[in-house]
């Protein structure tokens, strides 16, 4: 069965610092994994992907994240931070083995400070 | 650009009751799917619908839900008698047939609240 773990609730950070959101996944197969924002009252906007080849994957709005498989990660990042990216963050994981749903981790509530 | 869209915004219903959740997905997309997120907890998976049938569904989709895409645009999601567990907000999703690890897009949910 595939799984994803975020670590955190929240993650403070201060407007033009960088961050970082974590994200590690757990899969039989190999991973197909993905970043989706959620702003108050708003449905999930899809962010950026990692199906195969470079490891760092770059989205939307300025975003990136780094697949890790030996550490089995998907850590979603940014260098510099603003206070419009606050907002709650899904990491999610399919199992290119499974069915095409996707497994959802808990959120990581991010809120920049200006 | 095009965007899923979802009605109502909020649904208030009283246990027992049968409530129908609207879903009108991206026009050229194929695939479509429902999930919900119960409040302080993780968004979980439904079902899946391809083809005018269930491709595959939870452990969650019991024999009180039911899907449906009752015409070429509308793709519903009808409880049958409600309880209180079933309060939480409802996301449809679709996708295209294009790619197969292409990125479902999200409606804004329903919240259904179940007195």
């Amino acid at each position: 069965a595939q799984s994803v773990a975020q670590p955190e609730d929240q993650v403070n950070v201060a407007e033009g610092n960088p961050l970082t959101v974590k994200c590690t996944y757990s899969v039989s197969g190999n991973p197909y994994l993905f970043w989706y924002v959620q702003y108050p009252n708003r449905g999930l906007q899809f962010l950026l992907k990692y199906i195969t080849g470079d490891n760092l994957v770059k989205g939307s709005y300025g975003f990136e994240a780094e697949f890790n498989k030996s550490q089995t990660s998907f850590h979603l990042k940014k260098p510099s931070a603003l206070v419009s990216d606050s907002a709650l963050y899904f990491c999610a994981v399919r199992d290119e083995g499974s069915a095409r749903q996707l497994t959802f981790g808990s959120g990581t509530q991010l809120t920049v400070l200006p | 650009e095009p965007e899923v869209t979802q009605t109502p915004s909020h649904q208030v219903t009283q246990m027992g009751q049968e409530v129908i959740l609207r879903c009108v997905p991206i026009s050229n997309h194929l695939y479509f799917y429902w999930y919900r997120q119960i409040l302080g907890q993780k968004v979980e998976f439904l079902v899946s619908f391809y083809n005018n049938e269930i491709s595959e569904k939870s452990e969650i989709f019991d024999d009180q839900f039911s899907v449906e895409r009752p015409d070429g645009s509308n793709f519903t999601l009808k409880i049958r008698s409600t309880k209180l567990e079933d309060s939480a907000m409802y996301f449809c999703a679709s996708r295209t047939s294009r790619s197969p690890d292409n990125e479902q897009f999200f409606g804004p949910g329903t919240r259904l609240t179940v007195l």
